[in-house]
């Protein structure tokens, strides 16, 4: 199986870095993901990190450590339509199909 | 391109009825996902298809569940007899094969009440 550890939720100031952290255990890691959903509206590819390290996208950078089974979602210069939900998704490959499985996710508010 | 396509947006159904789910892929996508979203489970894969077949449907909750593929444009996923635990919003999301970056394309989602 997996398990897949985001926070519930987290406030940032308006302008600040946002770190938000994912962990997971699976067997098979072929990939992580993370996605935005703003509320009554379907999630979003953000970013995708396969190797260890940094993939930079804009104002969105993820980070990886395959050995530690650890990810964080790097959001800069936070605005307030960053105000939605961050998802981390893990995709198992192998026996596990290639299939993504999602997190809970991280509710974000911004505060002025 | 029109993106993922799902009807209808909302679907309200008396407990007992039957209730059939849309979903145009992207063209081109050759894998198509179905999932289910609630506030207590978040979302959870419940079936998926690559070249139309069906590859893993461990996620469907029970035999009242069951999806198509008839052709790479169309899914359907369908209820019967609906009950209220059922009441979600479903997601239909699309992808360019199992592997790469892409990630998937989700459609807009079906909000499902079942009274």
């Amino acid at each position: 199986g997996q398990n897949i550890d985001q926070p519930t939720e987290m406030t940032a100031t308006e302008g600040a870095i946002v770190q938000i952290n994912c962990t997971y255990q699976t067997s098979g890691f072929n990939g992580l993901f993370w996605y935005q959903q703003h509320a009554g509206e379907a999630p979003t590819f953000l970013s995708y990190n396969v190797l260890d390290g940094l993939e930079e996208k804009g104002r969105f950078s993820s980070f990886l450590s395959r050995s530690k089974g650890y990810s964080y979602l790097l959001l800069k210069e936070h605005q307030m339509k960053d105000s939605a939900t961050s998802l981390c998704a893990v995709r198992r490959g192998g026996g596990g199909g290639n299939k993504l499985t999602f997190g809970t996710g991280t509710q974000l508010k911004v505060e002025l | 391109d029109a993106g993922v396509i799902q009807s209808p947006r909302h679907e309200v159904t008396e407990m007992g009825q039957e209730v059939t789910l849309r979903c145009k892929p992207i063209s081109g996508h050759n894998s198509l996902f179905w999932y289910r979203q609630t506030m207590m489970r978040g979302l959870e894969l419940l079936i998926y298809f690559n070249n139309n077949v069906p590859i893993d449907d461990s996620g469907m909750p029970e035999d009242r569940f069951s999806a198509k593929m008839p052709n790479a444009s169309f899914s359907t996923l369908k209820i019967q007899p609906s009950e209220p635990r059922d009441s979600a919003v479903y997601f239909c999301a699309s992808s360019l094969g199992l592997q790469g970056g892409s990630g998937y394309t989700f459609g807009s989602g079906t909000r499902l009440t079942v009274v």
